[in-house]
């Protein structure tokens, strides 16, 4: 079946950096995706990347993919307060009508 | 855990006609419901956020007119495409945001699929 397992914490000091984990159980995913969503607000896209990409790095994230192991993480660089915020993985099939499967989200909390 | 269902969880209707969608939270309370739509092969987008006894809050570029929220009651939220074109058809879901259901994670109903022909 489709799993998407997260850790539901991760506390880090600020200038830190931050790694949010995801595993997933179906490899036959076409992207897989990073959501944030701050307190209050709706689910934000913050990147993406295509299953066949091992990495991809925009400004202080980068993300990384093992396909083998079915690992997906978050890496922010210079973690600030405003990081503050519920994190998402997410998966979608192309094969199966482009249905999306998300985690249950990792609380990153900064420490001063 | 808490549910979120949506109803119906796919639908087929001819362009120009309305369609009505459901999302219930079955087992809590939520004074607030996301909803997101997602195109082909991509991801999700916010489209605007419902509030119980309150008009919904639009994200910028989404036509209030054209798709209706009303957050009826506490357990019921809908969302009514109308005049609906083909360009309309999408992957459209719902959440409760942490905090709403009594719980701290966030919860997805399972979507639902619009085809419009």
């Amino acid at each position: 079946g489709e799993d998407v397992e997260q850790s539901l914490f991760l506390s880090v000091r600020e200038g830190d950096s931050s790694v949010i984990n995801c595993t997933y159980t179906d490899s036959s995913s076409t992207y897989l995706y990073w959501y944030k969503q701050e307190p209050g607000a709706g689910l934000q896209l913050l990147t993406y990347i295509f299953s066949n990409m091992d990495m991809k790095q925009d400004q202080r994230l980068t993300v990384l993919l093992n396909k083998k192991d079915k690992h997906l993480s978050l890496r922010i660089a210079d973690t600030q307060t405003g990081d503050s915020a519920i994190y998402f993985c997410a998966e979608t099939f192309m094969n199966r009508d482009d249905k999306i499967i998300f985690g249950k989200g990792t609380r990153l909390h900064i420490l001063p | 855990g808490a549910v979120v269902s949506q109803h119906p969880s796919w639908v087929i209707c001819k362009s120009g006609t309305s369609v009505k969608i459901e999302c219930r939270s079955l087992d809590f309370q939520a004074t607030t419901m996301f909803w997101y739509r997602q195109f082909p092969k991509q991801s999700l987008m916010l489209m605007a956020t419902s509030n119980e006894g309150s008009k919904a809050t639009y994200e910028q570029g989404v036509e209030k007119d054209k798709f209706l929220i009303n957050h009826a009651s506490l357990t019921l939220s809908t969302l009514t495409v109308t005049s609906a074109h083909p360009e309309d058809s999408s992957f459209y879901i719902c959440s409760a945001p942490p905090g709403t259901s009594g719980y701290n994670e966030q919860f997805f109903g399972p979507g639902t699929r619009l085809t419009v022909l």
